[in-house]
């Protein structure tokens, strides 16, 4: 079962590193998302990818968070200059077009847990 | 703004009990609704959705559970549960016409064997 694939799955970076998280979504799909997810806290949506596209970048931080799904390779999030309030479980989702629409159910990683020194 | 209430944060049962976890959610237009369960050391898993037609949905598992509209309700239950059941309960709500999905802080359940 080719599910959705994360990597690293543990993390641990000192401040003021950066910290470059991968996701390869399922096969066939297209549509990518980016949740984070602090400790006794749901998930909180960061970004929505398609290929080569940013849809909506509305949840991430305005400074130091970035997101790609290039053409080719894995989607990336990546955070420059970490701080210790960057630790949490970092998810990542993809979904399927089916018929030019956007198949709504999401299909989950198992997650990066980044840990900041 | 959207949001995703679940009223309990922790709940404790012994097998064979009967399950319910509340949602809510505040959002005036068409929404998907999903359960979503993470059992320890796994990632989310999907239990149900809901996008329209009959409001009670039946999921994996032996869950089910009922979107009420006129209470912006999602409710899960399930009739007998097992230790096996032990996991963190997420519910999670989508505007039909974007792309966020909203989810709860979730619930954790302990089933007692």
């Amino acid at each position: 079962n080719a599910g959705v694939m994360q990597n690293p799955r543990h993390l641990v970076r000192r401040r003021g590193q950066e910290a470059r998280l991968r996701c390869s979504p399922m096969k066939g799909h297209s549509h990518v998302y980016w949740y984070r997810q602090l400790p006794e806290e749901g998930l909180k949506f960061m970004v929505y990818l398609q290929k080569e596209n940013i849809i909506d970048e509305s949840g991430m931080p305005k400074e130091r968070f970035s997101a790609e799904f290039p053409k080719e390779g894995p989607s990336i999030l990546r955070i420059q200059q970490v701080v210790r309030g960057d630790s949490a479980a970092y998810f990542c989702a993809s979904s399927r077009t089916s018929g030019g629409k956007i198949v709504e159910t999401q299909y989950f990683g198992p997650g990066t847990r980044l840990l900041v020194l | 703004a959207q949001s995703v209430s679940q009223h309990n944060h922790h709940v404790i049962l012994s097998e064979a009990a009967s399950l319910e976890l509340g949602c809510n959610y505040s959002y005036g237009g068409t929404v998907n609704l999903f359960w979503y369960v993470q059992y320890p050391g796994q990632h989310l898993q999907l239990l149900l959705k809901y996008f329209s037609g009959d409001p009670l949905v039946k999921g994996i598992k032996g869950f089910e559970a009922e979107f009420i509209k006129s209470k912006f309700s999602f409710n899960l239950r399930k009739p007998s549960v097992q230790w096996s059941d032990t996991a963190e309960y997420f519910c999670a709500v989508k505007d039909t016409g974007g792309f966020k999905t909203i989810f709860g802080a979730g619930t954790r359940l302990f089933v007692k064997a």
